[in-house]
């Protein structure tokens, strides 16, 4: 089945630890997206790559840092930097180079910070 | 990119039509809009897209009126798996997918 796939479900850090989260599609998509999501708000936008080995910061990108080696895989390191890490994160994918876009989304990543 | 406004929140009863509007002044030519449902803890799920006039599926609804600054989500006859935060976006080409605080849908019994 085609799909997005995010790891762990749930992830907890202690503070001043850097966190990978993972994301995997296989829905040959060339755009992948983080965002996060805190408790009764909207997604914010972190990081976007458009295309294998280029990506481009979001809204609240700092303290934050992505990869895109491989076309499937776009993780997302959380690091001491970031303040406020506990959150609900997300990751999308979808086409690229068209208006008509559907993103599809993994089931997320619950990071807490302990 | 085009900003949105909706609603923060919206009530409704089960077997009602919920019409959801969003504002969308700013919306540039090659842009289109798509309509996201969000569950808790899950990650959004498309609904719908148009460009102009009308979009039908089996779930939902999309009218967009000729000057496309606003558009208008419908939900026939809501049930109270229908309750979840619905995320209007206007997007076009090269787009960051930006998501506003949305509406949140409360169906009662």
């Amino acid at each position: 089945d085609g799909g997005i796939t995010q790891s762990p479900k749930y992830l907890f850090r202690k503070e001043g630890q850097n966190v990978t989260l993972s994301c995997e599609q296989n829905l040959n998509h060339d755009a992948m997206y983080w965002y996060r999501q805190d408790p009764g708000q909207g997604l914010r936008l972190i990081y976007y790559s458009q295309i294998v080995n280029d990506f481009q910061k979001g809204d609240i990108a700092e303290g934050y840092s992505v990869s895109r080696e491989k076309k499937e895989s776009f993780p997302l390191t959380v690091t001491s930097a970031q303040k406020n890490p506990t959150a609900f994160y997300l990751c999308a994918s979808s086409e690229r180079d068209r208006a008509v876009t559907e993103a599809f989304f993994g089931q997320g990543t619950r990071l807490t910070v302990v | 990119l085009a900003k949105t406004t909706q609603p923060i929140s919206m009530d409704s009863y089960e077997g009602q039509e919920v019409n959801i509007t969003c504002s969308h002044n700013n919306i540039a030519t090659n842009d289109y809009i798509t309509w996201y449902q969000q569950f808790p803890s899950q990650g959004p799920r498309f609904i719908i897209q148009g460009y102009k006039t009308k979009v039908t599926n089996e779930v939902a609804s999309l009218f967009i009126p000729a000057d496309r600054k606003s558009s208008t989500l419908s939900l026939p006859r809501v049930s109270l798996s229908d309750t979840a935060v619905y995320y209007c976006l206007v997007s076009g080409g090269y787009n960051k997918l930006i998501f506003g605080a949305g509406t949140r849908l409360a169906v009662h019994p």
